[in-house]
């Protein structure tokens, strides 16, 4: 069974700290996404990556960066974690081309909170 | 700006009854319009998805209904079940000039379905 897993369930971190948020998957996808998803807003997307070190901006990168070192894995990177930045984050992936590109698969998600 | 405009946020339906979950977008570029569905705890997953050349597209209880002159498309779920209670986004898809898919999500909205 495809799968996508991030590291921690839950995380609390204090303002100012800097944070990681891991995610690999095991689909050998070329696309990795992290979104973040707040209640009323859904999900945003902050930073994308089709390939091994690269990467673009999503819709709110603002306070974050991304590493893709490996294929299989995307890391979320919270320079110095700010308050606002509590919310539940979501890592994805899919394929690059082909049929079913456009199906995205989810992780259970990062429940970070910043103190 | 919010590109895809889903409502309402939440929806209470009884058992048997229809649930319906509306959705509109401004980006004509858009060419793949998914809804996910999630349950407390987990990550999203790919429901049922349309392209824009067809008006409806059902998959057993569910219906994706679309309407391309008008920019809007509707999730409708027959016969609900309290299993079906969960967290429904809808999305639209734009191909990447790099290649891949990125997907907009809308707010969300929170399906209980009572007894």
């Amino acid at each position: 069974d495809v799968k996508v897993t991030q590291s921690s369930r839950y995380l609390v971190k204090r303002t100012g700290e800097k944070v990681f948020l891991e995610c690999v998957q095991d689909m050998d996808h070329e696309n990795m996404f992290w979104y973040r998803q707040d209640p009323g807003l859904g999900l945003r997307l902050i930073y994308f990556s089709y390939d091994v070190k690269m990467k673009e901006k999503g819709d709110i990168p603002e306070g974050y960066s991304v590493s893709r070192e490996k294929k299989e894995r995307f890391s979320l990177i919270l320079e110095s974690a700010s308050t606002n930045q509590t919310s539940m984050y979501l890592c994805a992936s899919s394929l690059h081309q082909g049929i079913g590109r456009e199906k995205l698969f989810f992780g259970s998600g990062t429940q970070l909170s910043v103190l | 700006q919010q590109q895809v405009k889903q409502s309402p946020q939440s929806l209470i339906v009884q058992k048997g009854g229809i649930s319906i979950i509306n959705c509109a977008y401004e980006n004509t570029a858009f060419d793949y319009f998914p809804w996910y569905q999630q349950f407390p705890g987990k990550g999203p997953a790919l429901l049922i998805a349309i392209r824009p050349d067809v008006s409806e597209k059902k998959e057993g209880r569910f219906t994706i209904s679309f309407n391309k002159s008008a920019k809007q498309f509707s999730l409708h779920i027959m016969d609900s079940q309290p299993g079906d209670s969960a967290t429904y986004f809808c999305a639209a898809s734009i191909v990447l000039t790099g290649g891949g898919n990125k997907l907009t999500f809308g707010t969300g909205t929170q399906l209980k379905v009572e007894l």
